[in-house]
């Protein structure tokens, strides 16, 4: 299986609940970062985690990170129709440098009905 | 708030043709990326590029790509001569300094090979 693979592949929700998405990886990374697509449009970042961190918030965003499984999930938290989009786990690994090239999971995509 | 620009937004060509990809990264940022998604598909680094040089590029990116940073605000993709499996998405993104800082995706050229 190929670096970040999230589950589930789709995921539909009634407006008002969370919503909980996952994603695993392969090898040792330095962050992992979770963007939002839209519809034919550009990757949005939402949050990062780094590899000595566990949890980490915003707004209605909770990322959880696992080293030892590698493995991290995402909540959002009191859905709204506007949360609707595919969702991608990303990780980052670099060594010395600052690139910050990412590695893109398959991705989930989050239907929230009204 | 500063954004990632590319150009076209779609652009058809025939096998065999040349296509240039065009992207203003924003101002400040010193790394530049494009990354590739095929319809459905994941979200697939392609190459990225630090102070006038690839710092990595991935084994898609072959020698009928290159890139180049013509006049320090633009950053283009050229495919030399395409094929139909070239059919894709194309994505420029920008980032500051440092591993953790996210990139910043433009909304993406939609190369349709025909």
């Amino acid at each position: 299986s190929q670096q970040g693979e999230e589950d589930p592949q789709a995921l539909s929700i009634q407006e008002g609940e969370n919503a909980t998405m996952n994603c695993s990886y392969k090898t040792s990374i330095n962050n992992l970062q979770w963007y939002r697509q839209n519809s034919g449009r550009g990757l949005v970042h939402l949050i990062l985690i780094r590899s000595n961190e566990r949890e980490k918030h915003s707004g209605r965003l909770r990322v959880t990170l696992d080293t030892s499984k590698k493995s991290s999930s995402l909540l959002i938290t009191a859905s709204r129709a506007a949360d609707t989009a595919s969702y991608f786990c990303a990780t980052a690994s670099y060594y010395g440098g600052a690139t910050n090239k990412l590695i893109f999971g398959t991705g989930t995509l989050l239907a929230v009905q009204p | 708030e500063p954004e990632v620009t590319q150009t076209p937004s779609h652009q058809v060509t025939q096998m065999g043709q040349e296509v240039i990809l065009r992207c203003v990264p924003i101002s400040n940022h010193l790394y530049f990326y494009w990354y590739r998604q095929i319809l459905g598909q994941k979200v697939e680094f392609l190459v990225s590029f630090y102070n006038n040089e690839i710092s990595e590029k991935s084994e898609i990116f072959d020698d009928q790509f290159s890139v180049e940073r013509p006049d320090g605000s633009n950053f283009t993709l050229k495919i030399r001569s395409t094929k139909l499996e070239d059919s894709a998405m194309y994505f420029c993104a920008s980032s500051g300094w440092g591993g953790d800082s996210p990139l910043h995706f433009g909304n993406g050229t939609r190369l349709t090979v025909t």
